[in-house]
């Protein structure tokens, strides 16, 4: 595997169910975003970790758990969701480090919650 | 926080057309990319490009940072260039709402 990758692909799922997103980045970096894009929206940066300490979560309600076990790593771990939270969910990793954050993306898990 | 604005939002053109998209911000940055989102959803990474001028082929970027703006120029386009074009900075991870680019055969 090279790059950022994401699983599953796609996830539909009933508003009592427990589910995970995970993320895994095989390019070494020391930072890993959750991003949402709902439809007719931009990007929503939603949880930062960088060397696995969360530095940033965007207001994001606690349905959403996030969940990051080492630099290559992290889950998105989801709950009693809501059909609002139907959208693309995009993981990417980058090398913090002397003011750089270009970001690579995974390709993003479609989630559609019945 | 930043404001990231994108124009134009949707474009239209026909195979072999040149186009200019322009992405302005409302405050300084130090870092700027620029995506394609490809029809499946992957974000595709373009340009990192804080200032300066890149080229890539039929893609070219410029950012004039004092000025808070970027643009992408695509030439000669193609139909598989065809997807959403976003820029993002990273002040607040901030990305704007895309163009949509439509190349027609």
């Amino acid at each position: 595997e090279t790059g950022v990758t994401q699983t599953p692909r796609h996830l539909v799922m009933g508003m009592t169910n427990k589910k995970s997103l995970k993320c895994e980045q095989h390019l070494g970096h020391n930072a890993m975003y959750w991003y949402k894009q709902s439809a007719k929206k931009p990007l929503e940066l939603m949880f930062v970790y960088n060397f696995k300490e969360q530095t940033e979560n965007n207001s994001v309600p606690s349905r959403f758990s996030p969940e990051c076990p080492n630099s290559s790593h992290l889950f998105l771990h989801l709950h009693t969701l809501q059909p609002e939270d139907s959208a693309l969910y995009l993981c990417a990793s980058s090398q913090e480090g002397g003011g750089l954050y270009e970001q690579f993306f995974g390709p993003g898990t479609r989630l559609t919650v019945l | 926080g930043i404001q990231v604005e994108q124009s134009p939002p949707d474009l239209i053109l026909q195979e072999g057309a040149n186009s200019t998209l322009r992405c302005n911000f409302s405050d300084s940055v130090n870092n700027l990319q620029w995506f394609h989102q490809n029809p499946w959803g992957q974000l595709i990474n373009l340009f990192y490009i804080p200032s300066g001028t890149k080229q890539n082929g039929r893609l070219s970027a410029t950012t004039v940072a004092t000025e808070r703006y970027s643009l992408l120029y695509i030439s000669s386009s193609q139909t598989t260039d065809s997807g959403v074009y976003f820029c993002a900075v990273y002040v607040d991870m901030r990305f704007g709402a895309g163009t949509r680019l439509t190349v027609k055969p």
